[in-house]
């Protein structure tokens, strides 16, 4: 089915080791992004792509890492997790402006 | 830089009442302005969008919107409020010019029987 599809969607680990988060569309979007979901906080941006082997920065990049390799891929990685990072995450693709987001259905992340 | 403001935390609203969510938000230029829905364990799903011209956006499940541009504001209704309606909803905006969103910090809805 076309989609946006995020894995794990449930993950706990441990402080310090690391995690990859997988997020994969198959409409060809070339926008993808990764958010997290806080309470009180929304959804606030971690990192963005606009494109294979072209990412960016967002609100909240400190303790993540992002490839884009392949259109259709974005992994998320915690290189050494840590509590504050224990959160739900979205994985959203888009056609470039304007336009919508569409969103993978979360992965939460524990870590103990 | 731009932001959204959601006023309300949580709503509590009995079915077949009527329901109105607020969000503000600044920004220096015109914006593109959205209403996502997240139901429980569930990613977001697009209620509405407005990019131009009416300023009254219909969208799904019987929602619309309001764009005040001198108030700033972009505010979520609906007429009748059914059970199915319980979710987080999120009001986000956007560049003309460019692809990121900024999102509230949502409005949980309760519907009451």
């Amino acid at each position: 089915d076309a989609g946006i599809t995020q894995s794990p969607r449930y993950k706990i680990t441990e402080t310090g080791r690391q995690v990859t988060l997988m997020c994969h569309q198959t409409w060809s979007h070339s926008y993808m992004f990764w958010y997290r979901q806080d309470l009180g906080h929304g959804l606030r941006l971690i990192y963005y792509s606009a494109a294979a082997d072209i990412t960016d920065k967002g609100e909240v990049p400190d303790g993540y890492v992002v490839s884009r390799s392949k259109t259709e891929n974005f992994p998320l990685t915690l290189e050494s997790a840590t509590r504050s990072q224990t959160s739900v995450y979205f994985c959203a693709s888009k056609r470039p402006r304007p336009g919508e987001l569409f969103f993978g259905e979360g992965s939460r992340l524990t870590v103990l | 830089a731009q932001s959204v403001t959601q006023p309300d935390i949580h709503i509590t609203v009995s079915e077949g009442a009527s329901l109105e969510l607020r969000c503000n938000y600044s920004y220096g230029a015109t914006p593109y302005l959205f209403w996502y829905v997240q139901s429980p364990g569930q990613g977001l799903q697009l209620l509405l969008k407005y990019f131009s011209g009416d300023t009254l956006v219909q969208g799904i499940k019987g929602f619309e919107a309001e764009f005040k541009r001198s108030q700033s504001s972009f505010n979520l209704r609906k007429p009748s409020v059914h059970w199915s309606d319980a979710a987080e909803y999120f009001c986000a905006v956007g560049a003309a010019a460019g692809n990121k969103l900024t999102f509230g910090g949502g409005t949980r809805v309760l519907v009451k029987p």
